[in-house]
């Protein structure tokens, strides 16, 4: 079984939908969160960081980590063409002295217009 | 462009010959790490660096691969005697260590795309 499980997908939603891409993770250690958008044949790009349990928000990204039940997410609103992409979440543990990334599979997303 | 570079972009070889690609992190980033990403899957940790340091190896590292950074700056990783399961996205990624407990945030290159005939 893997540290960190992830959907793959593909998910299709139209324009304007409200997205929710989702792991869930076994390793207890893990302290930091992260989701990294991929367009195809690029590298990872991070998009939202939080730490612990909780929820952070920038503009149409909302991440949302439980730490009770090891689940976290991520909400798009209002969802474009040009958030098609790759989602992948990504976590390290706490007390590491650097950020070995520990990656889902990733989600294929595709927002049709 | 002041991102995290990599080259070449793509790369065919035939299996059993030596490959080597470079990375050329952010000017100020002291972390260097290398990942790799096989089709429909998420990266997987290679190795990481701290300055010139290697401080860690996966065991996906077997020892056909070798990875350095002279003087804290760019970074090559070899292969040899390339084998067709090598065949994948070899991604590098920089970061800055932080002055505060936590993480750091890593920003990746492009990749380099392997392909093992």
């Amino acid at each position: 079984q893997k540290e960190v499980e992830q959907d793959p997908g593909p998910l299709s939603v139209p324009e304007g939908a409200i997205v929710s891409l989702n792991c869930t993770y076994s390793n207890s250690a893990f302290q930091y969160f992260m989701w990294y958008r991929q367009y195809s044949r690029k590298g990872p790009e991070l998009l939202m960081y939080t730490y612990s349990s909780g929820n952070k928000e920038d503009g149409r990204f909302t991440a949302q980590v439980d730490k009770s039940s090891k689940y976290i997410s991520l909400f798009i609103r209002d969802s474009q063409p040009s958030d098609s992409a790759t989602y992948l979440c990504a976590m390290i543990p706490g007390g590491t002295s650097y950020g070995k990334l520990t990656f889902g599979q990733g989600t294929i997303l595709t927002v049709h217009p | 462009d002041t991102g995290v570079s990599q080259n070449p972009r793509h790369k065919i070889t035939k299996r059993g010959q030596n490959v080597t690609f470079r990375c050329d992190p952010i000017s100020e980033h002291n972390r260097l790490y290398w990942y790799r990403q096989t089709l429909g899957q998420g990266p997987e940790f290679l190795t990481y660096f701290q300055n010139e340091a290697q401080l860690e190896k996966s065991r996906l590292l077997s020892d056909r691969f070798s990875a350095e950074r002279p003087k804290g700056s760019f970074s090559t990783l070899e292969i040899q005697r390339t084998e067709q399961g090598d065949s994948a996205m070899y991604l590098c990624a920089s970061s800055l260590a932080p002055r505060l407990a936590g993480s750091d945030t890593q920003y990746f290159g492009p990749g380099t795309r392997l392909t093992v005939l």
